[in-house]
């Protein structure tokens, strides 16, 4: 019962490194969510993808790249890191439409830009 | 476009008492669900309890219960018999039934629990 996955769970990065952050859902949901999690300003969304092959900007996009080639993976890229990126990160994932419901999270990746 | 308040940024209660975190929304829809997510010191986010709007009875989950009014766009969440185990970060959600890819959180109520 893996849920959603994240991957790495702690990342260390220099100002303008470059990474990844995969997700993986084993669950079959249709969306998939990438937020953000600072100090008193709960959660932001940054991307969001509602099927395989479709990805939207969500509230915060702007330094982030998504892509979702596979249903069950989303990836969120930083191309040029900034300390503003350092962050909490969560993925979520959920069913769609009638079944849509909740959000399942994965456990968070803490980002620390230097 | 929807929004989710928690006037409450932390709040604070005795172990075994009850307390109740407040949670307001705004939207013009009337079809959606409504969620209390933990997220304790691990940073994992829970699930603790789900409402449908449609649904009139609140629901309950052993301690946790919310009152539910839908008129005044009110969703409180009651923790009773606080335990220990109870202290964390407190976010409300709102999800449209129409517009079902978009999730709004509120910004928390951290709540600690005190011995």
């Amino acid at each position: 019962n893996a849920g959603v996955t994240q991957t790495p769970k702690f990342r260390v990065l220099k100002t303008g490194q470059s990474m990844t952050l995969l997700c993986a859902q084993d669950m079959n949901h249709e969306y998939m969510y990438w937020y953000r999690q600072d100090p008193g300003m709960g959660l932001r969304l940054i991307h969001y993808s509602v099927g395989e092959g479709t990805t939207a900007k969500g509230e915060v996009p702007d330094g982030y790249n998504v892509s979702r080639l596979k249903k069950q993976n989303f990836l969120l890229g930083l191309e040029s890191a900034a300390p503003s990126q350092t962050s909490v990160y969560f993925c979520a994932s959920s069913y769609m439409g009638l079944a849509a419901g909740e959000l399942f999270f994965g456990e968070g990746s803490r980002l620390t830009v230097l | 476009a929807q929004t989710v308040t928690q006037s409450q940024p932390e709040m604070s209660v005795q172990e075994a008492e009850t307390v109740t975190l407040s949670c307001t929304y705004d939207t013009s829809e009337s079809d959606y669900y409504l969620f209390w997510y933990k997220q304790p010191p691990s940073r994992q986010m829970i699930l603790v309890i789900r409402q449908e709007a449609y649904k009139q009875q609140n629901a309950t989950e052993n301690r946790f219960s919310v009152n539910f009014q839908k008129a005044a766009k009110s969703f409180s969440l009651k923790i009773s018999d606080s335990q220990l185990g109870d202290a964390a970060m407190y976010f409300c959600a709102y999800r449209s039934v129409l517009r079902d890819d978009k999730i709004i959180f509120g910004k928390g109520t951290r709540l600690h629990i005190l011995p």
